[in-house]
């Protein structure tokens, strides 16, 4: 059972590039996430789908862009990326957006140049 | 909005017992709860609360004052595998929207 997989792992950008983070989760999960984690600051809501078909901003939205593709994938875009937007990025499901626990993918570790 | 305060740094010896607290701070209330991380690891979750109490599981209990908005996460026994930084949550102020996170304490356990 894979549970919540992100892809890439690791990725490093120059500034201005552009690129997607994937996430796909095998546990029929309505909900989805995604969140940036820096150094003294925790995890921040970036986006989530609370269902398949809707998307809400969270804490820290600009500069990013998603999309649900269908219930088990929700995508992070990042159109130019830039030096602040370094971090680790974690996408999580959880069965309905009341369900009390969160499951994480291992992360995207992204470093912007 | 929402906002969750904890302490950044807790250290602690091996079998001793340690309480990480949590004040927050939020419009609609539909509980608390605790993750686990690891360095260089996912986050993991512990344990919830929705009604006021403590809830104990194993080694690890957690406690909930909503009079209070106030919680704690209670570790005992402590083993060096529990340093790892601890993370209380809570749901957005609407039902069916996503957990806002503390910035997380971190936790050493010596030897």
């Amino acid at each position: 059972n894979a549970g919540v997989t992100q892809t890439p792992k690791f990725q490093v950008l120059k500034t201005g590039q552009s690129m997607t983070l994937q996430c796909a989760q095998d546990m029929n999960h309505n909900s989805m996430y995604w969140y940036r984690q820096d150094p003294g600051m925790g995890l921040r809501l970036i986006y989530y789908s609370a269902s398949e078909g809707t998307t809400d901003k969270g804490e820290v939205p600009n500069g990013y862009n998603v999309s649900r593709l269908n219930k088990r994938e929700f995508s992070l875009r990042l159109e130019s990326a830039a030096p602040s937007q370094t971090s680790v990025y974690f996408c999580a499901s959880s069965k309905t957006g009341a369900d009390t626990e969160a499951f994480f993918g291992q992360g995207t570790r992204l470093t912007v140049v | 909005g929402q906002s969750l305060e904890q302490p950044s740094e807790v250290t602690a010896v091996e079998g001793a017992i340690v309480q990480i607290n949590c004040t927050y701070q939020t419009s609609g209330f539909y509980g608390l709860s605790w993750y686990q991380q690891h360095d260089g690891g996912a986050p993991t979750f512990l344990s919830y609360n929705a009604l006021d109490g403590l809830e104990e599981t194993g080694r690890f209990s957690s406690f909930l004052s909503r009079s209070d908005s106030y919680g704690y996460l209670l570790l005992q026994e402590l083993q060096m595998k529990d340093s790892a930084s601890y993370f209380c949550a809570v749901r957005g102020n609407q039902a069916g929207t996503a957990l806002i996170f503390g910035k997380g304490t971190t936790l050493s356990v010596s030897s």
